[in-house]
C-alpha cells in the first residue's frame, strides 16, 4: 500500500520561514505533488516534483529526495494568507496515474 | 480566462436520486480531474482524462459513478443512485502535462448533500 505522513499542524511568525516535511513509502515513484488549500476554499496547485533537487516558485520552494522517499515544502518571507492547509500527494508508479494523499499540514501563521 | 467553471455549486438531493455535476475546464488545458474531498477521507483523484479520453478511472468508488468527456469544453461526473455517505465536496480541475512539467488549476467546488 501507499502511505504519506506530513505533520498535522505547525505554527509560525510572520515574516519567517518554515518547512513542511512530507515521507512517503509507495509501491515505486512517479511524481509528487503540493497543494495549498484555504478553508472552505478549492486547493491550490503549488508544484510537480519527478526529479531530485530543489525547485523555486517564488516565496515557495519543493524538495525533492526519491531515494529517501522524502519532500519538503519552503515557505519564505511568511504572510499571514499563507495560513492554510498544505497537502502533498504521490503517484506511484505502474500505470496508475492515481495519487494518495496526505492528511495536510495546517499552518498557522501569526503575527 | 475565467478559469475552471462548475455547476452546481450546490446540491442537496434525496437518497436515490440521480446527482450530475458539470465542469468547463479551461481552454487549452488537455487534462481534466475530478476530485472528491471530505473530512473523513481527505483529498481523492477519483478520475483523470487527457485529451477527452478517461486514463485512469481507478479512484472510482463505485459503479454507481460515472464520468464522460463528450469534448475538450465539457465534463460530467454522475452518480446514480446517490447515497448519503456521498456527500462530500467535489472539486474538477483543468491542466497540462509536458515531460517532467505538470500543473493543475481548481474549480470552485460543488458542495453535495445527499438527503
Amino acid at each position: 500500500g501507499q502511505n504519506i505522513d506530513q505533520p498535522t499542524e505547525m505554527t509560525a511568525t510572520e515574516g519567517a520561514i518554515v518547512q513542511i516535511n512530507c515521507t512517503y513509502q509507495t509501491s515505486g515513484f512517479n511524481g509528487l505533488f503540493w497543494y495549498q488549500q484555504h478553508a472552505g476554499e478549492a486547493p491550490t496547485f503549488l508544484s510537480y516534483n519527478v526529479l531530485d533537487g530543489l525547485e523555486e516558485k517564488g516565496r515557495f520552494s519543493s524538495f525533492l529526495s526519491r531515494s529517501k522517499g522524502y519532500s519538503y515544502l519552503l515557505l519564505k518571507e511568511l504572510q499571514m494568507k499563507d495560513s492554510a492547509s498544505y497537502l502533498c500527494a504521490v503517484r506511484a508508479s505502474g500505470g496508475s496515474y492515481i495519487p494518495t494523499f496526505g492528511r495536510g499540514t495546517s499552518l498557522i501563521v501569526h503575527p | 480566462d475565467a478559469g475552471v467553471i462548475q455547476s452546481p455549486r450546490h446540491e442537496v438531493t434525496e437518497m436515490g436520486q440521480e446527482v450530475t455535476l458539470r465542469c468547463k475546464p479551461i481552454s487549452g488545458h488537455n487534462s481534466l480531474f475530478w476530485y472528491r474531498q471530505t473530512m473523513m477521507r481527505g483529498l481523492e483523484l477519483l478520475i483523470y482524462f487527457n485529451n477527452n479520453v478517461p486514463i485512469d478511472d481507478s479512484g472510482m468508488p463505485e459503479d454507481r459513478f460515472s464520468a464522460k468527456m463528450p469534448n475538450a469544453s465539457f465534463s460530467t461526473l454522475k452518480i446514480q443512485p446517490s447515497e448519503p455517505r456521498d456527500s462530500a465536496v467535489y472539486f474538477c480541475a483543468s491542466g497540462s502535462r509536458e515531460g517532467s512539467m505538470e500543473t493543475q488549476y481548481f474549480g470552485p467546488g460543488t458542495r453535495l448533500l445527499v438527503l
